[in-house]
C-alpha cells in the first residue's frame, strides 16, 4: 500500500499570499496518477487536480499541481478567501487507492 | 450534470450490517466509461477508499475491508449499494459515493482513475 504524507498539517497564510502544499509518497506513484481534492466544512471533497498537474475546469488558474515519482506539490499562487479549506492528495496508480491525511489551509 | 445521492439509516447497532444506497441521476450507471465507488471519512479524519463496482457487477475492494464489504449494482434503478457487516464504533463515519472514470493501461488493463463526482455524504453512527 502506498502511504501518502502531506505537509504541513496546517498552513496559516493571509489572502494574497502564495501557498505551497506537499504530498510525499512512500513509493513511486505510477504514471503520476496523483490527484488533489479541496474539502470545505460540511461538504464533500471536490476534484481539483488529476494526473499530478491537470486542473479541472471548476477551479481557476491560480491553482497548479506539479511533481512526479514520490514528490508532488499543490501551489495556490495568490490566495483568495474561498481557498481556505482542507486539501487532500490521493494516488490512483495502484490498489488500494490511498489518500493523504490532509493539509488545513487556514486564514492567518 | 450527473448527481449522486446517498441514502440509508444514520444509526446502526454494533455487530449489525450497515446498508447504504447511492442513486445516480442525470446519467446512466450503465456506462463503460465509469466505475462507481464508496469512500468513507471518519469524524475529523482523512479519507478511506472502500471499493468500487462496474455496471456489469465486477467489484474491487480495499483489502483492509474486503472480508466485510459487499458492493452491488441495480441498473434498473440506476443505483449501487454498500453493505458492511459486523460493524463496530470504528465504522462510524461519513460515507460518500463517487463516480470514477475508468482508465486503460497496456500492462495492467482497466483500472480506476480519480474520483471526479461525489455525493454529499451521509453520516452513519454505530452505537447501541
Amino acid at each position: 500500500e502506498i502511504v501518502l504524507t502531506q505537509s504541513p498539517g496546517t498552513l496559516s497564510l493571509s489572502p494574497g499570499e502564495r501557498a505551497t502544499l506537499s504530498c510525499r509518497a512512500s513509493q513511486s506513484v505510477s504514471s503520476n496518477y496523483l490527484a488533489w481534492y479541496q474539502q470545505k466544512p460540511g461538504q464533500a471533497p471536490r476534484l481539483l487536480i488529476y494526473g499530478a498537474s491537470s486542473r479541472t475546469p471548476d477551479f481557476p488558474d491560480r491553482f497548479s499541481g506539479s511533481g512526479s515519482g514520490t514528490d508532488f506539490t499543490l501551489t495556490i499562487s495568490r490566495l483568495e478567501p474561498e481557498d481556505f479549506a482542507v486539501y487532500y492528495c490521493q494516488q490512483y496508480g495502484s490498489s488500494p487507492y490511498t489518500f493523504g491525511q490532509g493539509t488545513t489551509l487556514e486564514i492567518k | 450534470q450527473v448527481q449522486l445521492q446517498e441514502s440509508g439509516p444514520g444509526l446502526v447497532k454494533p455487530s449489525q450490517t450497515l446498508s447504504l444506497t447511492c442513486t445516480v441521476s442525470g446519467g446512466s450507471i450503465s456506462t463503460s466509461n465509469y466505475y462507481w465507488s464508496w469512500i468513507r471519512q471518519h469524524p475529523g479524519k482523512g479519507l478511506e477508499w472502500i471499493g468500487y463496482i462496474y455496471y456489469v457487477g465486477s467489484t474491487y475492494y480495499n483489502p483492509s475491508l474486503k472480508s466485510r464489504v459487499t458492493i452491488s449494482v441495480d441498473t434498473s434503478k440506476n443505483q449501487f449499494s454498500l453493505k458492511l457487516s459486523s460493524v463496530t464504533a470504528a465504522d462510524t463515519a461519513v460515507y460518500y459515493c463517487a463516480r470514477v472514470p475508468r482508465k486503460y493501461d497496456l500492462l495492467t488493463g482497466y483500472s480506476a482513475n480519480y474520483f471526479d463526482n461525489w455525493g454529499q455524504g451521509t453520516l452513519v453512527t454505530v452505537s447501541s
